[in-house]
């Protein structure tokens, strides 16, 4: 069956950094793109951006074109999210998502504070 | 970026009521390519969302037929025939024709 397994979850200091880790499973990886998506504590859903299995080119929605990087270990299935000097406001849930529509199968979510 | 403006905010129903959900955009959703890409999805407590509906009002596989979606250009619907304690939660409207995707506010729907 199809799974997208994320990594766990995460405290932080501000000003340090993050990788998240998102493994597909049960499908050819390639041939979906993968897009995240945001959430704060008790918020709604942010559109972060989504990054081409295929060639690894990365498309990042205004909020996150800095800080942010969508990565690929292709062999592995699996995508990442770094998240570089981190700031108090990062703190959420992280979800990666396959990207047919607006989201077919979804990871668990990873829970990241950000706190000093 | 394109608006969703979903109501109400909040929804009360009794088991077995029917409800519905509206979605607003801020502009057409219709695509050079005529399709409409409006999603509804479902985010139960403590749970990642699950996509319901996608192009408007295609039944995602596996998801009960009391749901439905319905609408067109800026204008649509989410309408659950005959509410089951299963479908309590947040339901997003979330539009892929313009980028970057976005979401609707939400619009959590409780017990009465």
């Amino acid at each position: 069956q199809i799974q997208l397994v994320q990594s766990g979850p995460e405290l932080k200091k501000p000003g340090e950094s993050l990788k998240i880790s998102c493994k597909a499973s049960g499908y050819t990886f390639t041939d979906y793109a993968m897009q995240w998506v945001k959430q704060a504590p008790g918020k709604g859903l942010q559109y972060m951006g989504w990054i081409n299995t295929q060639t690894g080119k990365p498309t990042y929605a205004d909020d996150f074109k800095e800080r942010f990087v969508f990565s690929l270990e292709t062999s592995a299935s699996t995508a990442y999210l770094q998240i570089n000097n981190l700031k108090n406001e990062d703190t959420a849930t992280y979800f990666c998502a396959r990207r047919r529509g607006a989201g077919d199968y979804w990871g668990q979510g990873v829970m990241v504070t950000v706190s000093s | 970026d394109v608006v969703l403006t979903q109501t109400p905010p909040t929804l009360s129903a009794t088991i077995g009521q029917s409800v519905s959900i509206s979605c607003r955009s801020s502009q057409s959703l219709l695509h050079s390519n005529g399709n409409t890409y409006l999603n509804w999805l479902l985010q139960r407590p403590g749970q990642p969302p699950q996509l319901l509906i996608y192009l408007v009002s295609r039944l995602e596989s596996g998801v009960p037929n009391r749901f439905s979606g319905s609408g067109s250009g800026t204008d649509f619907t989410l309408k659950i025939s005959g509410v089951e304690a299963e479908d309590l939660g947040v339901y997003y409207c979330v539009q892929s024709t313009h980028a970057p995707n976005t979401f609707g506010a939400g619009t959590k729907l409780e017990l009465k």
